[in-house]
């Protein structure tokens, strides 16, 4: 298996508060992403990394900030969480363009 | 606007036979596409890809159908195992520039003993 670390794997918050997960590769890849997966959506991208603090939006970015401050540390904030942010959050590393991802075994986010 | 589509939510086979899931992409600049498989409370796990410059790319069970014309992928697993039910995600990239993955919604495979 691929070393990806998701913290933590589970967490319940309340709606309004800041929320931040993490990614923990020690591959060295490149490239990180950061996708939910919802009932009916499949998984969506949220934000992605290309280096230490290169970073874009993905399909699904409102809400959510990220940092990469280090090759092997990607970081999804929560600004203020919202109910409809409940759901399963997956890490992906890959090593370049043109090659698999791998992914964490992700986190389950309720907002109550 | 949904770039990826698997429109078959689920499949159900009997042990043994062909597995076949299908995939349909709109944007012409994909020409990478990749098929995970998900297990319950478990992260998605990479199974094959195909680049699109081939048609065809096999691996023990598991084969990747491309048609570029058709913007329509498959995936073809034979012969089915009740340990190959899950879900499975297609997605596409592009080789270079754009870096990040498009997925599906998923199929649902169950596979009858």
């Amino acid at each position: 298996d691929a070393g990806i670390t998701q913290s933590p794997r589970h967490k319940v918050t309340e709606t309004g508060t800041p929320v931040t997960l993490r990614c923990h590769q020690t591959e060295n890849h490149r490239y990180m992403y950061w996708y939910r997966q919802d009932p009916g959506h499949g998984l969506r991208l949220i934000h992605y990394s290309y280096g230490v603090k290169d970073t874009d939006k993905g399909e699904v970015s409102d809400g959510y900030s990220v940092s990469r401050s280090k090759t092997e540390d990607f970081l999804l904030t929560l600004e203020s969480a919202t109910s409809s942010q409940t759901s399963v959050y997956f890490c992906a590393i890959s090593e370049s363009e043109g090659t698999e991802a791998f992914f964490g075994q992700g986190t389950r986010l309720t907002v109550v | 606007d949904q770039q990826v589509k698997q429109n078959s939510p689920s499949l159900s086979v009997q042990e043994g036979r062909i597995s076949i899931l299908n995939c349909d992409y709109t944007n012409s600049m994909f020409d990478y596409f990749l098929w995970y498989k998900k297990y319950p409370a478990e992260g998605p796990t990479f199974l094959i890809s195909i680049s699109s410059i081939k048609d065809k790319n096999e691996d023990g069970r598991f084969t990747v159908f491309l048609n570029k014309s058709a913007k329509h992928l498959s995936l073809h697993i034979v012969p089915s195992q009740p340990g190959d039910s899950a879900v499975y995600f297609c997605a596409a990239s592009r080789a270079s520039g754009t870096y990040k993955y498009i997925f599906g919604t998923g199929t649902r495979l169950k596979v009858l003993a």
